[in-house]
């Protein structure tokens, strides 16, 4: 079985440009996460997701950052517009269950120049 | 939310066992203990998890204090392909929560 999905792996964009990422879930896992994680630093929640619904988006920084769940299946992260201190990876993970263990995606990772 | 200590780094000789220790002093009753552990360029893997009594799966077993303070996960035949990042993590029962602190960025030398 395929595990969780994300396009692109890589991507190099000029700050103040707009860029996505895309993520495909375990099939039949309601919970999504979006993560992102700096250089050297273990990784922190964006968001998560109950099926199509953001049930916490407190840590995702609204002004610039957007993501949806359509259909409560497939769901992308936009950053718009991308500034310096946004480059990271960003991860992509989903569960079963909120209870269940989770699992990440490979990744994808933003440089910003 | 309470947090986790974990050394930096820690260093193993191939086919021996590998102990990662992780404090959580401040740990409370419905707090799980779970360990992820992130190889080079991958997303972080699932490898163990646990409450109150030790855990064993086939990847590791997980080693936990009696008063819950501490907690150790144990590799019992480290291999080349478990150099990465292990994160000890605490979660409350029935939630998603996880805190990833910096981990230990395990070696394993040949």
């Amino acid at each position: 079985e395929a595990g969780v999905v994300q396009s692109p792996r890589y991507k190099i964009i000029e700050k103040k440009q707009p860029v996505a990422f895309w993520c495909n879930p375990i099939s039949g896992h309601n919970t999504l996460y979006w993560y992102r994680q700096n250089l050297g630093q273990g990784p922190e929640l964006l968001i998560r997701y109950e099926n199509e619904e953001a049930v916490d988006d407190s840590q995702l920084p609204k002004d610039r950052f957007s993501a949806e769940r359509l259909k409560g299946v497939d769901s992308t992260l936009k950053i718009q517009p991308a500034e310096l201190g946004d480059s990271a990876v960003y991860l992509c993970a989903s569960s079963l269950m909120v209870s269940t263990e989770a699992f990440f995606g490979q990744g994808t990772r933003l440089t910003v120049v | 939310d309470a947090k986790t200590t974990q050394p930096n780094s820690m260093e193993s000789n191939e086919e021996e066992p590998v102990h990662l220790p992780c404090n959580h002093s401040t740990i409370s009753g419905t707090d799980y203990i779970h360990w992820y552990r992130q190889l080079p360029s991958q997303g972080p893997e699932y490898v163990i998890h646990g409450l109150t009594s030790n855990v064993n799966n086939r990847m590791a077993s997980l080693a936990i204090a009696e008063d819950r303070k501490s907690s150790t996960l144990i590799l019992h035949r480290a291999t080349l392909r478990d150099a990465a990042v292990y994160y000890c993590i605490l979660s409350k029962a029935g939630t998603y929560k996880y805190i990833f602190g910096t981990g230990t960025r395990l070696k394993v030398l040949a």
